[in-house]
């Protein structure tokens, strides 16, 4: 069955540069959730679509932004990155806003230096 | 605000034996849900149980099971006949409807390690 895609797998950036991460739902999946786990951290919601709209937002910082595309793909982009973003980044996706099942993805590793 | 305690940070447990992770929470929405991941080494996080509030039975799932127990709020993970592969992170979490989705929020996990 297929899964969550997330890419890339593994980033590596510098301070004050920018990053974008994708990720790419389940088919007919229309809602994304994006999480953040830092290093011997639990994750902690970003933020999440549903059907191309933000729907909820959590602990994102302002340098941070994300969409969601007419294909349902969604997309984070974090911009004058700090050592504090060196993190695990989740995607999960949802069949709709409603079900609670959450399918995640492999995860995107950021390491800022 | 939702908040779910784990307050086991690592637990040991011997191939073959059953072994139960804490975990407690705190909601006062009367609707529910409650999750446990698993989280290898290699970081991916594996759903392994549901609990939705108002079920009836504690969920099953194979080897897994949850031991609910709503009036103390709790959602005990329990693991049977322990593997070398079940050495993992495990994570409890809980669905949080503010913001009409379905976000989770995370306890700060357990490490399990499962010893020959």
């Amino acid at each position: 069955a297929a899964g969550v895609i997330q890419s890339p797998r593994h980033l590596i950036k510098e301070k004050r540069e920018t990053a974008t991460l994708k990720c790419y739902p389940i088919p007919r999946h229309d809602t994304v959730y994006w999480y953040q786990q830092g290093p011997g951290q639990d994750p902690q919601f970003l933020i999440s679509f549903y059907e191309k709209m933000q729907s909820d937002k959590g602990s994102i910082p302002d340098r941070f932004s994300a969409q969601q595309f007419s294909d349902y793909h969604s997309e984070l982009n974090m911009s004058s990155l700090e050592l504090g973003d060196s993190a695990l980044y989740f995607c999960a996706s949802s069949f709709d806003r409603k079900s609670y099942e959450q399918y995640f993805g492999p995860g995107t590793r950021l390491t800022v230096t | 605000a939702q908040k779910i305690t784990q307050t086991q940070p690592g637990m040991f447990v011997q191939e073959k034996e059953a072994v139960t992770l804490d975990c407690t929470y705190d909601t006062s929405d009367p609707s529910y849900g409650l999750f446990w991941y698993k989280q290898p080494s290699s970081g991916e996080m594996i759903f392994l149980i549901y609990q939705g509030s108002y079920d009836q039975q504690n969920a099953t799932e194979g080897r897994y099971s949850l031991n609910f127990q709503k009036a103390r709020k709790s959602a005990n993970l329990v693991i049977s006949a322990s593997q070398l592969g079940d050495s993992a992170m495990y994570f409890c979490a809980m669905r949080d409807h503010t913001g009409g989705g379905n976000k989770l929020t995370f306890g700060t996990g357990t490490q399990l390690k499962v010893e020959l």
